[in-house]
């Protein structure tokens, strides 16, 4: 069954201090892995898909990367606005359509 | 750029009542989906269509239903909602299934 967890559940940084999320995902077949940001009251927002191990994604200040278990989300030198859910989601080659949600990493970037 | 409208935004029903929610995308999108999110719980799939006419079941698709009406529009009905359905319901589009999906601002249902 394919799965997928995301650490920490909240996390707490000062403005400029940067720092990583995880995702690790339990798949048949890795389709596709996405990274979204959900602001509190709004949908979830696209930021990146990685489609296979060694895969790399930036914009702005943040940075995706893939390996065969795992993504991070990297965050450098992060501002306020910077605040917000992020979401993980993974397709294997079993799920056909489906795509499988971690329950979200919370961050808070105090000024 | 509207691209994925829900309605309503909010709604309160009493236990027993029926509703539907609406949903429509004008990114001309193949497939659609709905969630339902809870506190602690993620996003989890009702229902989705990979194509216009075709409809198939998520993770937690007991107490609902679905009509996709056309390209736009796919639609999600409680025939008897009950308090395990208060949640936030988001709809979502994408190209195809492995592309990114698009998301609705949410509809916010409690059931009393």
């Amino acid at each position: 069954e394919d799965q997928v967890t995301q650490s920490p559940e909240a996390l707490r940084l000062q403005e400029g201090e940067s720092s990583s999320l995880n995702c690790s995902y339990t798949v048949s077949g890795l389709r596709g892995l996405f990274w979204y940001r959900q602001d509190p009251g709004k949908g979830p927002e696209f930021l990146f898909t990685l489609y296979s191990a060694g895969e790399e994604k930036e914009k702005e200040r943040l940075k995706a990367t893939l390996t065969k278990k795992e993504s991070f989300l990297h965050i450098t030198a992060p501002k306020p606005e910077d605040s917000a859910t992020y979401l993980c989601a993974v397709q294997g080659k079993t799920s056909y359509d489906k795509v499988i949600f971690g329950p979200g990493t919370s961050l808070s970037v105090i000024p | 750029n509207a691209g994925v409208t829900q309605t309503p935004k909010f709604q309160v029903l009493k236990t027993g009542q029926s509703m539907t929610l609406q949903c429509a995308q004008d990114m001309n999108h193949n497939s659609m989906y709905w969630y339902r999110q809870d506190p602690g719980m993620g996003l989890r799939l009702i229902y989705y269509s990979a194509s216009e006419g075709t409809t198939d079941k998520g993770e937690v698709p007991n107490g609902y239903n679905v009509s996709r009406l056309n390209k736009r529009e796919f639609s999600l009905r409680l025939e008897s909602a009950a308090p395990s359905q208060t949640s936030v319901y988001f709809c979502a589009s994408s190209q195809a299934a492995n592309q990114p999906q698009h998301f609705g601002d949410g509809t916010r249902l409690s059931i009393l």
